[in-house]
């Protein structure tokens, strides 16, 4: 079965830093599918990037991106020129194909002004 | 953009009672989910629905669950007689297709406590 690790519970830094927050993953599989959602304290999911773990390229959304290494199974996001809005619980997610989602057990970002 | 709607925000009901979370996917969506979020707890999953039937479900997903999706517009989560550990976050999920470039749009979830 597949599994989703991340080893940060907390993580704070102050406002306009860069920081990376952590995520390996266990699967036998090739083809699959890495998320980012972030979970502000409104408690709704938001996608906030995605990885095909077949594109050797990392995934880039303005200020976040990913640093996918495939054969060590690791997934970081890194955050930069970091927000008071970006304050929020992070969770990297897992997907193959028309499977469900796996969650980590998340790290909660604070961002201080 | 196109969002999915849940309905109620926060439910509060009594232990043994039925309950029945209600979720409005994107319209052109084709895949549903439900998942749920014990306070504190990572997002575990409860069920698929595609087709008008269920495509996997988890281990969570006992006899005391049912899904529904009774007029081609809602996607319902009943609970049949709810328990203290029932209270949690739920959310429904939709997408177009499973590949990643289809990914799923969540809802707001709704807070369900049991007392």
């Amino acid at each position: 079965a597949q599994t989703v690790t991340q080893s940060q519970p907390e993580m704070s830094v102050q406002e306009a830093e860069t920081v990376t927050l952590s995520c390996t993953y266990d699967t036998s599989e090739n083809n699959y599918y890495l998320f980012w959602y972030k979970q502000p304290p409104s408690r709704q999911m938001i996608l906030v990037i995605r990885q095909e773990a077949y594109k050797q390229q990392n995934a880039t959304e303005n200020r976040f991106s990913v640093n996918f290494q495939k054969a060590a199974k690791s997934f970081s996001l890194k955050i930069s020129d970091s927000q008071l809005g970006d304050t929020a619980m992070y969770f990297c997610a897992f997907r193959q194909g028309a499977q469900k989602l796996v969650f980590g057990q998340g790290t909660r970002l604070t961002i201080n002004p | 953009e196109p969002e999915v709607t849940q309905t109620p925000s926060h439910q509060v009901t009594q232990m043994g009672q039925e309950v029945i979370l209600r979720c409005v996917p994107i319209s052109n969506h084709l895949y549903f989910y439900w998942y749920r979020q014990i306070l504190g707890q990572k997002v575990e999953f409860l069920v698929s629905f595609y087709n008008n039937e269920i495509s996997e479900k988890s281990e969570i997903f006992d006899d005391q669950f049912s899904v529904e999706r009774p007029d081609g517009s809602n996607f319902t989560l009943k609970i049949r007689s709810t328990k203290l550990e029932d209270s949690a976050m739920y959310f429904c999920a939709s997408s177009l297709q499973t590949g990643a470039n289809y990914g799923y749009t969540f809802g707001s979830g709704t807070r369900l406590t049991v007392v």
